[in-house]
């Protein structure tokens, strides 16, 4: 079975810095995909950005982007430039492939950005 | 509007009663899915759907049961025996996730029991 684990709870930035939020994952697969979504407080699940796994090179997505390192299984987002509108829980999801196509959720970070 | 609709948006249970929480999406979506979510515990799965008529038990299907008869409608039943069921309930789809294509979600549901 996949895990994926967010080992922050919680972090802080400071408004127009940038901020990386970590993490790892557990899996026997060879290609998956890996994703992170943004839940404000309205409690509405935003894709933040998604990465294939047989794809060498990091998504970007406006501010955000990830570093996918397959070999550490490791996926972390980097929000640049943060604004107040950023405020939010972060979860990372990995999802298999076929019979295994659903996510699993680490348990989320909370994210505040600091006027 | 294309989209995914959940109903109730907020419910209330009394202990013994099953409760049905709806999901109707227009997207021609073939998968659709549960995830419950509590304070601290990230989303679990439910059940899941890849086609009509079919539905498999995710991370926490005791007390739960669903159904699949139109490929628009998945809804999830809240039965008596899910004993700690108070928490926001997320239903999702998605075109050909085994392709990894996005998986979307409603708007979500609450459930408290009284």
């Amino acid at each position: 079975a996949q895990t994926v684990t967010q080992s922050q709870p919680e972090m802080s930035v400071q408004e127009a810095e940038t901020v990386t939020l970590s993490c790892t994952y557990d899996t026997s697969e060879n290609n998956y995909y890996l994703f992170w979504y943004k839940q404000p407080p309205s409690r509405q699940m935003i894709l933040v950005i998604r990465q294939e796994a047989y794809k060498q090179q990091n998504a970007t997505e406006n501010r955000f982007s990830v570093n996918f390192q397959k070999a550490a299984k490791s996926f972390s987002l980097k929000i640049s430039d943060s604004q107040l509108g950023d405020t939010a829980m972060y979860f990372c999801a990995f999802m298999g492939t076929g019979a295994n196509s659903k996510l699993t959720f680490g348990k989320g970070i909370t994210l505040s950005v600091r006027p | 509007d294309g989209g995914i609709t959940q109903s109730p948006k907020y419910l209330f249970r009394k202990e013994g009663q099953n409760v049905t929480l709806s999901c109707e999406q227009n997207l021609n979506h073939d998968a659709m899915y549960w995830y419950r979510q509590d304070p601290g515990q990230g989303l679990r799965l439910i059940y899941y759907s890849q086609i009509v008529n079919d539905f498999q038990k995710g991370d926490i299907a005791e007390g739960y049961s669903v159904s699949r008869e139109k490929k628009e409608s998945f809804p999830l039943t809240v039965t008596s025996a899910q004993k700690n069921p108070t928490a926001f309930y997320l239903c999702a789809s998605s075109m050909r996730p085994a392709m990894g294509n996005t998986i979307y979600f409603g708007e979500g549901s609450w459930l408290t029991v009284v």
